[in-house]
């Protein structure tokens, strides 16, 4: 079974301030795990994943995460948040060897950057 | 390109009416998907289609149904609608099951 969690449903940044948003994961095998942000009233997008390779992943936005195989982690961060940053984030993860099974998405965590 | 469009954006239902939620992609993905987002809930997935013609069922499946007839459309059905569907609706793709999904602007849905 694979599953993720993202441990705070909320997290509040100053703008300027550097901004973490944490998630979890289980899988058996090894795992394929992405960010997505969603904005209000709107579809979800892709901000980064992780397949193989190098542990520090970047992708949109300024955002990066780091790939923690012994702390199950891949936590999103981004060095100064900026305002439009607040939205709600999601993380996913997928089993390499699952087959065709879908990615499962943790809760979301709500981010809200402070001027 | 479109990408993932979604029709309607929002509707109204009584209980017990029916109705079809449209999804189409243009970028030739084999796989298509189906989700509920509830507040503070996260995404569930109701369905998904690894390709026309095959279709399988996610965490929540019950009182909906799915065909993919073509590659493009993926059509979310709902019979005898309950207040407890009353969500937002998305749809999404991708090109193989490891790669990122894209996804449509959702339908807002409400049962009264």
């Amino acid at each position: 079974a694979q599953s993720v969690a993202q441990p705070e449903d909320q997290v509040n940044v100053a703008e300027g301030n550097p901004l973490t948003v944490k998630c979890t994961y289980s899988v058996s095998g090894n795992p394929y795990l992405f960010w997505y942000v969603q904005y209000p009233n709107r579809g979800l997008q892709f901000l980064l994943k992780y397949i193989t390779g190098d542990n520090l992943v970047k992708g949109s936005y300024g955002f990066e995460a780091e790939f923690n195989k012994s702390q199950t982690s891949f936590h999103l961060k981004k060095p100064s948040a900026l305002v439009s940053d607040s939205a709600l984030y999601f993380c996913a993860v997928r089993d390499i060897n699952s087959g065709n099974t879908p990615l499962v998405f943790g809760k979301g965590t709500r981010l809200s950057v402070i001027a | 390109n479109a990408g993932v469009t979604q029709t309607p954006k929002f509707r109204i239902l009584k209980i017990g009416q029916s109705m079809t939620l449209q999804c189409a992609q243009d970028m030739n993905h084999n796989y298509m998907y189906w989700y509920r987002q509830d507040p503070g809930m996260g995404l569930k997935l109701i369905y998904y289609s690894v390709g026309a013609g095959i279709t399988d069922k996610g965490e929540v499946p019950n009182g909906y149904n799915v065909s993919r007839s073509t590659t493009e459309d993926f059509p979310l059905r709902l019979e005898l609608a309950a207040p407890s569907q009353t969500s937002v609706y998305f749809c999404a793709s991708s090109p193989r099951g490891v790669d990122e999904q894209y996804f449509g602007p959702g339908t807002r849905l409400t049962v009264t």
